[in-house]
Formats: C-alpha cells, sequence, structure tokens
C-alpha cells in the first residue's frame, strides 16, 4: 500500500529556533516526487519544497531544507530560525514519477511557534 | 497570473441533497484533481480529470462524481449527501506529467457542512 506517515500530530517550537517535522513512506516504486505543503489557517496549501527520488542532494529553499534517506524511505524537514508566519499545518507527500498526478498525503503535522 | 479558483468557499447543505463544487485551473494548466479532506482522514484523493477525460479514481463511492469542461474548468458532484460527506474539498491544478514541472498548485478549498 502507498501510505505517508508523519508521526507528530503536533510539534512546537521557540521563535528563531531550529525544528525538524519526521516523515516515513511506503512505495514500490523508484522513481517518484517527494513533497512537503503547508496549509495555514487561509487553507491554501502551499508547496514548500521538493525533492526528486532520483537525486541524492538535499533539497534545500532558504530558511527549509529536507534530508532525504531513500534506502529507509525517510523524508524530514527541517525549519531553521522558524519565524511566527511559518505556523501552520505541515504535510509530506509524495507522487509517482510519470504515472499520474494523484499525490498520497500523511496526516499533518501542526506546527506552533512560541514568541 | 489567477491561481486556482473554488467556488463556493463555503457551503452548507442538507442529508440527501446534492452539491455541485466548481474548479478553475490556472491558465494553461490541463490537469486537474481532487481532494477531500477531513481531521480523521486526512487529504484523500478524490480523482484526475485531464483534457476533459478522468485519468484517475479514488476510492470513493459513486456519489462523487466529477467532469472537466474544454476550458480545462472541472466540477464535482456529491450526491445523496451524507453527514460524513462534511469536509474541505481542495482542487489542484498541473501542467502535464510529462512536464518538468511537478508541482500542484491548490486552491483555497469549498468547506462543505452537511446537517
Amino acid at each position: 500500500a502507498q501510505t505517508v506517515t508523519q508521526s507528530q500530530p503536533e510539534m512546537s517550537v521557540q521563535e528563531a529556533e531550529t525544528v525538524t517535522l519526521s516523515c516515513t513512506y511506503d512505495t514500490s516504486e523508484s522513481d517518484y516526487y517527494l513533497f512537503w505543503y503547508k496549509q495555514p489557517p487561509s487553507r491554501q496549501m502551499i508547496l514548500v519544497i521538493r525533492q526528486e527520488a532520483y537525486k541524492q542532494q538535499n533539497a534545500t529553499e532558504n530558511r527549509f531544507s529536507v534530508n532525504f534517506q531513500k534506502a529507509a524511505k525517510s523524508f524530514s524537514l527541517k525549519i531553521s530560525d522558524s519565524q511566527l508566519g511559518d505556523a501552520a499545518m505541515y504535510f509530506c507527500a509524495y507522487r509517482i514519477m510519470n504515472r499520474d498526478d494523484k499525490i498520497i498525503f500523511g496526516k499533518g503535522t501542526r506546527l506552533h511557534i512560541l514568541p | 497570473k489567477a491561481g486556482v479558483t473554488q467556488t463556493p468557499r463555503y457551503l452548507i447543505k442538507t442529508r440527501g441533497q446534492q452539491v455541485t463544487l466548481s474548479c478553475s485551473p490556472i491558465s494553461g494548466h490541463r490537469s486537474v484533481s481532487w481532494y477531500q479532506q477531513t481531521p480523521g482522514q486526512g487529504l484523500q484523493f478524490l480523482f484526475e480529470y485531464f483534457s476533459e477525460t478522468q485519468r484517475n479514481k479514488g476510492n470513493f463511492p459513486g456519489r462523487f462524481s466529477g467532469r472537466q469542461f474544454s476550458n480545462s474548468r472541472s466540477e464535482m458532484n456529491v450526491s445523496t449527501l451524507e453527514l460524513g460527506d462534511s469536509a474541505l474539498y481542495l482542487c489542484a491544478s498541473s501542467l502535464p506529467r510529462d512536464s518538468l514541472n511537478t508541482e500542484a498548485f491548490f486552491g483555497q478549498g469549498t468547506r462543505l457542512t452537511v446537517v
């Protein structure tokens, strides 16, 4: 079965500190994309960062970076210098490459930023 | 460039009624996918349309249906509403799967409440 597991339903971090959100997934495919999406109270799903499974180098987008361990099927998100605007629900997800546009999502981690 | 537009934003319906939700994708995007988001189940894939054809369908009963028009706008319909259909319905649009750009852009969703 294709699944994504986010083991931390909620997390809190002090403003300006660093936090890591965990994600593991299960797929028998070898070519896929991994994503972290952010959903603030406005409900708009926003792509935070993307990783192609064939790339060994971990993706980075400003304060956001990932630790991609393909053999372990692990894809964690690190947020550095946390800001109040980072407070949101974060979803880990993947999509099989060149198959369809279906995205498989985890159940999310709610991140609180403490001032 | 306008984003993905979903209408209406909020909807309240009675059990047994039917409802139609609309999604206008980003200009140039021909793939439209629909997701149901609930606190218990998270985000679940409903179906995907490309060039007016349903390419993929999730594990939902036949009461859930959709279509896509020649201008890529999509509608989803839920008949004989049940209380459990209360959810946030999200629409996402993207370029064709063979595109180098794999990102799916989401609308702000339609919050459906069934009473």
